[in-house]
């Protein structure tokens, strides 16, 4: 079975600073899909980034970039630039491809962004 | 394009009753999962539904859980029986194949149970 670890249960950073989320699974799985969710108060699950497993260039959308290493079982999420709205639990997921479509969810990192 | 809905937004139950939760998928959406997110936790998978079919289940508890998705109208998660433990929020999400997509959540119902 999959398991998603986040090590980090509270983050915080200044705004307009960077701020880095760990992420780590395991799987004896090759071929699979690996996501960020942000979860604002609101309590909406907001995909921020997907990565492909079989893809070996790093995902990037606008201000969320992740640093994903396979070897490692690896899948850190860097924020640049943070904004307050940025202030959310972050939950790290697996997905087994071609499985069905179930995510593996980590136990998620509060981060939040100070003025 | 209207998101996936969840209503209600907020169910409170007393121990013993039972407790309907409703999710319309995005339109052009034949799949539908359902999570429970527990105080302080990450999602945990529940069940997986197309049109008429439970395809994976086993994430659903053995008794008092079941979920439906008929050819017309909303998927139903029904929870028999509530008892303090089912206190979570559920989320609903959906995807247009069977093919990997990006799953779209509703918003959650939590459920109280008092």
């Amino acid at each position: 079975a999959q398991t998603v670890t986040q090590s980090q249960p509270e983050m915080s950073v200044q705004e307009a600073e960077t701020v880095t989320l760990s992420c780590t699974y395991d799987t004896s799985e090759s071929n699979y899909y690996l996501f960020w969710y942000k979860q604002p108060p609101s309590r909406q699950m907001i995909l921020v980034i997907r990565q492909e497993a079989y893809k070996q260039q790093n995902a990037t959308e606008n201000r969320f970039s992740v640093n994903f290493q396979k070897a490692a079982k690896s899948f850190s999420l860097k924020i640049s630039d943070s904004q307050l709205g940025d202030t959310a639990m972050y939950f790290c997921a697996f997905m087994k491809r071609g499985g069905s479509e179930k995510l593996v969810f980590g136990k998620g990192t509060k981060l939040t962004v100070n003025p | 394009n209207a998101g996936v809905m969840q209503n209600p937004r907020h169910l409170v139950r007393r121990r013993g009753q039972e407790a309907r939760l409703r999710c319309s998928p995005m339109k052009g959406h034949s799949h539908v999962y359902w999570y429970r997110q527990l105080p302080e936790e990450g999602l945990k998978f529940m069940v997986y539904l197309q049109k008429e079919n439970i395809i994976d289940e086993s994430g659903m508890p053995k008794e008092r859980f079941s979920a439906e998705f008929p050819k017309e109208g909303p998927s139903i998660l029904r929870i028999q029986q509530v008892v303090r433990g089912d206190s979570a929020a559920y989320f609903c999400a959906s995807s247009p194949s069977g093919d990997v997509a990006p799953l779209h959540f509703g918003n959650g119902t939590r459920l109280t149970v008092t």
